[in-house]
């Protein structure tokens, strides 16, 4: 069974615009929840985490991100893009022993 | 800090070759990671180490991959032989903890695409 879905494959905003990604879980436990993001020819970069408290967490470069629970989303956001931005985002999520991930979702952001 | 190193960053091979990729992971780190990503997909765990002890490889194609972490530090992915389907990009990553804990956070390295034709 899919543990984490991420419905946008690809998005594209503009510079300075506002971001918003998805990201969906099925987990039955309380999940630990993590977005990572991924430029070309480099390894993931963690920009933030879930584990309990505050719902609303705050990341690197400028980032955040809202646990829901009745909606069992983890959603990204972002008030404004930079060029720098473009890249692949993925949500995880511990499952058991193991961290699961999304299919990903690629950033293209217009000048 | 050094980060997570891996070699080669790229290989080309032939099917039925057979390629091993290398990982050093963050010193201190107990636990270490393998993944593959196929393009346009998520990482997939493919194994995982706890010192130098399996704790999951559920998800090893263990008839033509495997994988050692001697001495609890360094660690070897093999594929043999290898087929057009694992043309991918292998990651490797480390943690102080396994996963589910506050220290969990695992750190990835930059990957060897491989490509088989």
């Amino acid at each position: 069974a899919q543990s984490v879905t991420q419905p946008d494959i690809h998005i594209t905003v503009s510079e300075g615009a506002s971001l918003e990604l998805r990201c969906n879980y099925s987990y039955g436990a309380t999940p630990y929840l993590f977005w990572y993001v991924q430029s070309p020819g480099q390894g993931l970069q963690l920009l933030l985490k879930y584990f309990s408290g505050d719902t609303l967490v705050q990341g690197i470069k400028g980032f955040e991100a809202e646990f829901k629970r009745s909606q069992s989303s983890f959603n990204l956001r972002k008030p404004s893009v930079h060029w720098s931005d473009a890249a692949e985002y993925l949500c995880a999520v511990v499952k058991g022993n193991m961290l699961t991930f999304g299919g990903g979702t690629r950033l293209m952001v217009k000048p | 800090e050094a980060g997570v190193a891996q070699s080669p960053r790229y290989k080309i091979i032939e099917k039925r070759q057979s390629v091993a990729f290398w990982c050093n992971p963050i010193s201190g780190h107990a636990t270490l990671y393998w993944y593959q990503q196929i393009l346009g997909q998520g990482p997939k765990l493919l194994i995982q180490f706890q010192n130098n002890g399996v704790v999951d490889d559920s998800q090893l194609p263990k008839d033509r991959f495997s994988a050692e972490r001697l001495k609890g530090v360094d660690s070897t992915l093999k594929i043999q032989p290898a087929k057009l389907e694992d043309s991918a990009v292998y990651l490797c990553a480390s943690s102080l903890r396994p996963p589910g804990g506050l220290m969990n956070e695992q750190f990835f390295g930059p990957g060897t695409r491989l490509t088989v034709l």
